[in-house]
């Protein structure tokens, strides 16, 4: 079963907007937090990733929130533009697991 | 600096034959994982290796298989295809053990089975 869970599935937004995609996870295990971007033919890359001691990180136009409590943390992407149209993963490992847990994806469009 | 390498990108195989995927990673990189991207799964952890040795293996039948050379490059094997084996399989490699590692990923080798 899918051990991260992500909404939503998909997302339009248009140019300039905010997109928000969340995620919640149940291992209290998980220490790091990374979000892959997915293009159409290409692999995922990294975008950004989050470690459970801090809340906030930001880089650019992105940035992650993350609530230890409630066990989610969020992808948010400011002004967005039709470059962000893509699939973004959120994803999850614990120490010692020498994998990443992905969510089901979320698929961006962004209209000009 | 090349990046990760898979080949082939595309092939159409029948169901009950057998495939074998390559992967080459970025150079000094000593970890390679197997991913399988499905539009219904999403990215599913299939195995990874390190120095030639699997450490860790993700919940797939034992139709799936892999290894690692001296020269860090990876194959995976997939026998006795079955339709729903049909997925886009990606590598990925980083400097050491995954995780908290930064993975690079390659553009995926997709398989159809008919």
């Amino acid at each position: 079963q899918q051990q991260v869970k992500q909404s939503p599935q998909s997302l339009i937004v248009q140019k300039g907007g905010i997109s928000i995609i969340n995620c919640a996870y149940e291992n209290t295990a998980f220490d790091y937090f990374p979000w892959y971007q997915q293009f159409p033919g290409k692999g995922p890359a990294l975008l950004i990733a989050i470690r459970p001691d801090v809340s906030e990180k930001k880089e650019g136009r992105f940035t992650i929130s993350f609530n230890k409590s409630a066990k989610q943390f969020s992808l948010h992407i400011m002004d967005s533009q039709p470059g962000d149209s893509a699939t973004y993963f959120c994803a999850a490992s614990a120490p010692d697991d020498y994998k990443l847990s992905f969510g089901a994806g979320t698929t961006v469009t962004v209209r000009a | 600096k090349a990046g990760v390498t898979q080949t082939p990108r595309y092939l159409i195989k029948t169901r009950g034959q057998q495939v074998t995927l390559s992967c080459s990673p970025i150079s000094g990189h000593r970890s390679v994982s197997w991913y399988q991207q499905t539009p219904g799964q999403g990215l599913q952890f299939l195995f990874e290796y390190f120095s030639e040795t699997q450490r860790n293996k993700g919940n797939f039948p034992g139709r799936f298989s892999g290894r690692q050379f001296s020269n860090s490059r990876s194959e995976m094997n997939v026998s006795t295809l079955e339709l729903g084996d049909s997925a886009l399989y990606l590598c990925a490699s980083s400097r050491d053990l995954s995780g908290a590692n930064v993975l690079t990923f390659g553009a995926g080798s997709r398989l159809t089975v008919l």
